[in-house]
């Protein structure tokens, strides 16, 4: 598509429930980033796929997060037993990644999940 | 480790004026800067992308500058307009060997107001 793709774009969800945010990244962009913001903080790096392989979750927050993607192209973030902390604005981005880093990133809307 | 900071966190200034954002960064070896905008409850829109060889960019009524042996950038914005209040946020590509994965490192973001 021409932009990145975020589904659904808020979500309520009750303490202790599973949630799965998607991410639809331009086509042809092999990198792929989750990221968080939560109320009145920056944005928080979560995970980085280059194709369908993750090389760096190093943000991920803790074991009950969890991402993939397939077919180098969609991307899930789960979220289990959530928890109110878990509140934010996921943000989804994606990027060109031949030949080093020289390009720019392209965000999605974001998910802004509600954990009640 | 990266850091990014912006200076100030917050900018209320009368349409019209023009006005210069501030942005740090520890380490120089980037491969790039990019500012983003956000506005409220909405995902990040590029606004302007600096390669590091490169010392400034334009688009429109925005100018960018990098100097990257002292860690700087600035987004100077002409004649501001109630329509340029948001968040501007300033990111780094970190370059490098060891952390390749090209991951953005965020400043906290200042907040802009334009008064009409």
């Amino acid at each position: 598509g021409a932009g990145v793709s975020q589904s659904p774009s808020n979500k309520v969800t009750e303490k202790g429930k599973d949630v799965e945010l998607r991410c639809d990244p331009i086509s042809g962009h092999t990198a792929l980033y989750w990221y968080r913001q939560s109320l009145g903080q920056g944005l928080e790096f979560l995970i980085y796929f280059q194709g369908n392989s993750a090389p760096d979750k190093s943000g991920l927050p803790s074991d009950r997060f969890s991402a993939e993607r397939t077919g180098g192209s969609v991307s899930t973030l789960t979220i289990q037993r959530t928890q109110q902390e878990d509140s934010a604005v996921y943000l989804c981005a994606s990027s060109l990644a031949i030949r080093g880093w020289g390009n720019g990133y392209t965000f999605g809307s974001g998910t802004r999940l509600t954990v009640v | 480790k990266q850091e990014v900071t912006q200076i100030p966190a917050a900018l209320s200034v009368p349409e019209g004026e023009n006005l210069v954002l501030n942005c740090s960064f520890t380490d120089s070896a980037i491969y790039n800067l990019q500012w983003f905008r956000q506005d409220p409850g909405k995902g990040l829109t590029s606004l302007l992308l600096i390669q590091s060889s490169q010392r400034e960019q334009t688009s429109g009524r925005l100018n960018a500058s990098l100097d990257k042996s002292s860690g700087r950038s600035t987004l100077y914005i002409a004649a501001s307009q109630p329509g340029d209040s948001a968040t501007y946020l300033c990111a780094v590509r970190l370059g490098g060997r060891i952390s390749n994965t090209g991951k953005l490192i965020f400043g906290q973001g200042t907040t802009l107001q334009v008064k009409p």
